[in-house]
């Protein structure tokens, strides 16, 4: 079975604050992604990286930076937090252009 | 450009009635499709997925989806609800192979509740 691992389940930040999101997958998958989830939004992509230390921009990117060092992890980072990054953060993997595996999930709370 | 609507952001059924999510898209290119559920507190699981194959597409617990090129349409259904089935319901689009690396456009999701 695909796992794929998120660092926090909850977490909370100040205003200001850099914040690390990490994710780890364990399937060898080539692409890593990163959404933000808000009740009425569905799922929005901020991130995606296809191969270690590649990167590109989804749909929202403003805010948000990523790092890919290593294939199996793909961290999501807030340089400042604001209080509008309130958010569930979802984490995915897949191999090619196949079905994506979803991780639990972080819910951020900036304050 | 690509984009999903979900028709519905919540439905509600009674335990044993049919249940009917609506999820259409738009795609210049030839989509996989996919259906996607989320518990409480949970990750995102794939029900079922459309990639071009049998235009009827069964999926885990019960599920099923036609895709209809004609009506740009991939509406899941469930003959029969349970109360396990209450959930939040996700439709994605993404570009069938290419360069796309299987990036998905997701509806706004729809909250399924059913009663007893």
């Amino acid at each position: 079975d695909v796992k794929v691992t998120q660092s926090s389940r909850y977490l909370v930040k100040r205003t200001g604050e850099k914040v690390f999101l990490e994710c780890v997958q364990d399937m060898d998958h080539e692409n890593m992604f990163w959404y933000r989830q808000d009740p009425g939004l569905g799922l929005r992509l901020i991130y995606f990286s296809y191969d270690v230390k590649m990167k590109e921009k989804g749909d929202i990117p403003e805010g948000y930076s990523v790092s890919r060092e290593k294939k199996e992890r793909f961290s999501l980072i807030l340089e400042s937090a604001s209080t509008n990054q309130t958010s569930m953060y979802l984490c995915a993997s897949s191999f090619a252009s196949e079905t994506q595996y979803f991780g639990p999930g972080t819910r951020l709370l900036v304050l | 450009a690509q984009s999903v609507t979900q028709l519905g952001s919540h439905v509600s059924v009674s335990e044993g009635a049919l249940v009917l999510l609506r999820c259409n898209y738009s795609s210049s290119v030839p989509p996989y499709l996919f259906w996607y559920v989320q518990y409480p507190n949970q990750g995102l699981q794939l029900l079922l997925k459309y990639t071009s194959a049998a235009t009827l597409v069964k999926g885990i617990n019960g599920f099923e989806a036609e895709f209809k090129k004609s009506e740009t349409s991939f509406h899941l259904t469930k003959p029969s609800a349970h109360m396990s089935d209450a959930a939040e319901y996700f439709c994605a689009v993404s570009e069938a192979g290419g360069t796309s690396y299987g990036k998905l456009t997701f509806g706004q999701g729809t909250i399924l509740t059913v009663h007893p």
